[in-house]
Formats: C-alpha cells, sequence, structure tokens
C-alpha cells in the first residue's frame, strides 16, 4: 500500500473549517483514501473514505485532487471534541484479498476555544 | 446496532505471565483484525480471521496468536509476556475479506505488562 505524509499538529478555531492535508504521491489506481481520526485513548473511528471523486458525509467531506496525489479532509464547523489524531491511509481495494490498515504518525489536530 | 466491543478495557500482567483478550465484531461483520498500539504512536498490524483462519498476518512474533469462533468473535492471546508488549490492543471489524471493506474498530484493550 502507498505511503502517505501529513503535517505533524495542526491548530484550528472553534465554529472554523478544519483543512487536514495528506499527501499519496506514490497511490495506484486501485488504492482508496481512508479517514480515521482517535480521540485520546479510545479506538480510532472512521470518518470517510474515496477512491476518485469528492466525498461528503455527515462527519464530514473528502476532496482528491484529480492525479490521485493528495487529498483534503475539510470539518466544516469544527468543535472541542473534534479534537483528535487524524490518520490518512491508502488502501488496495481488491475483492478476495484480506488487506490490514497501515497506520502512520497521523495528524494531531487541536481545536482551540 | 452494537458496534464492536472488547474485554477486558484494562489488564495487568507480569512478564513471562499468559493474556487472552476478547472481541465481538459489529453484527453483520465476519472479519476480525486485530492491531497493537503502543503508546505514542499509530496502531500496528497484529492478524486478521476470516472464516476461522488466520488470512494474514504481520511482523509479530508466534507468541500473537488467535482464534476466530462460528459467531465470529475472536480472541488475541499473548505467550510470555514481555515488558515490551504493554500496549492498547485494538479490535477491528468488517465484512467479507475484500480489502474493499471499511474496518471499525472496537474501544481497545489496555495492556500494561509489569
Amino acid at each position: 500500500d502507498a505511503k502517505t505524509t501529513q503535517p505533524t499538529s495542526m491548530d484550528c478555531a472553534e465554529g472554523r473549517a478544519a483543512n487536514l492535508p495528506c499527501n499519496h504521491s506514490t497511490i495506484s489506481g486501485n488504492e482508496y483514501v481512508y479517514w480515521y481520526r482517535q480521540i485520546h485513548s479510545q479506538g480510532p473511528q472512521y470518518i470517510i473514505h474515496g477512491l476518485k471523486n469528492n466525498e461528503t458525509n455527515e462527519m464530514a467531506s473528502l476532496i482528491i485532487t484529480e492525479d490521485r496525489k493528495s487529498s483534503t479532509l475539510i470539518l466544516p464547523h469544527a468543535t472541542l471534541r473534534d479534537t483528535a489524531v487524524y490518520y490518512c491511509i491508502v488502501r488496495v481495494a481488491e475483492s478476495g484479498s484480506a488487506r490490514q490498515l497501515t497506520f502512520g504518525s497521523g495528524t494531531q489536530l487541536t481545536v482551540l476555544p | 446496532d452494537a458496534g464492536v466491543t472488547q474485554s477486558p478495557t484494562h489488564l495487568i500482567k507480569t512478564r513471562g505471565q499468559q493474556v487472552t483478550l476478547r472481541c465481538s465484531p459489529k453484527s453483520g461483520h465476519d472479519t476480525v483484525s486485530w492491531y497493537q498500539q503502543a503508546l505514542g504512536q499509530g496502531p500496528q498490524f497484529i492478524f486478521q480471521y476470516y472464516e476461522e483462519e488466520e488470512r494474514q498476518r504481520g511482523n509479530f512474533p508466534d507468541r500473537f496468536s488467535g482464534h476466530q469462533f462460528p459467531n465470529y468473535s475472536s480472541e488475541l492471546n499473548v505467550n510470555a509476556l514481555l515488558l515490551g508488549d504493554s500496549a492498547l490492543y485494538l479490535c477491528a471489524s468488517s465484512s467479507g475479506v475484500s480489502g474493499g471493506k471499511t474496518q471499525y474498530f472496537g474501544p481497545g484493550t489496555r495492556l500494561l505488562v509489569l
């Protein structure tokens, strides 16, 4: 699976949009981009994933560049409860193949009051 | 709809002992993956079970073993515990062995080895 690069930490003001970048320049055509977050001492929480097109759900939006070499996770109105480590993971999606998630160091997002 | 559950939540053991951790997958899921997360690091993949068989394994020694039951629940066993085995152990469930299926995590079991 392709390697990802994320900033170590970011701050965001409460109520503003949080934009978390991820670089995955070696991504292959059959790899999805997944985002998880982990609030201190809890299990990782699935946020969103996508292949080519931009995706939106009740938690966030995922913007993937046309060349698929980078993506941005957007939390539209950050709250203090969004303070967490955010992981960007690329993962093959081949039927019949058991694929684990390979976590990097992630981005520590701190939402400031 | 119950999510992924794990037991116990916390555990303290001494070096050389053996430990068993348990996981019940999310309703409708049949695949269970186990991860180890040391303090300050991202989770590391241990192994994955599907149809009661180990399907894939990460870079962990044979001291780490597992089992999946017919009801899809799973156990992680660690023998001859070392201080370095102290970590948060996470279970994730998904549907089918397909790589494209989203994994959902439980709250984890915090293991401390003294």
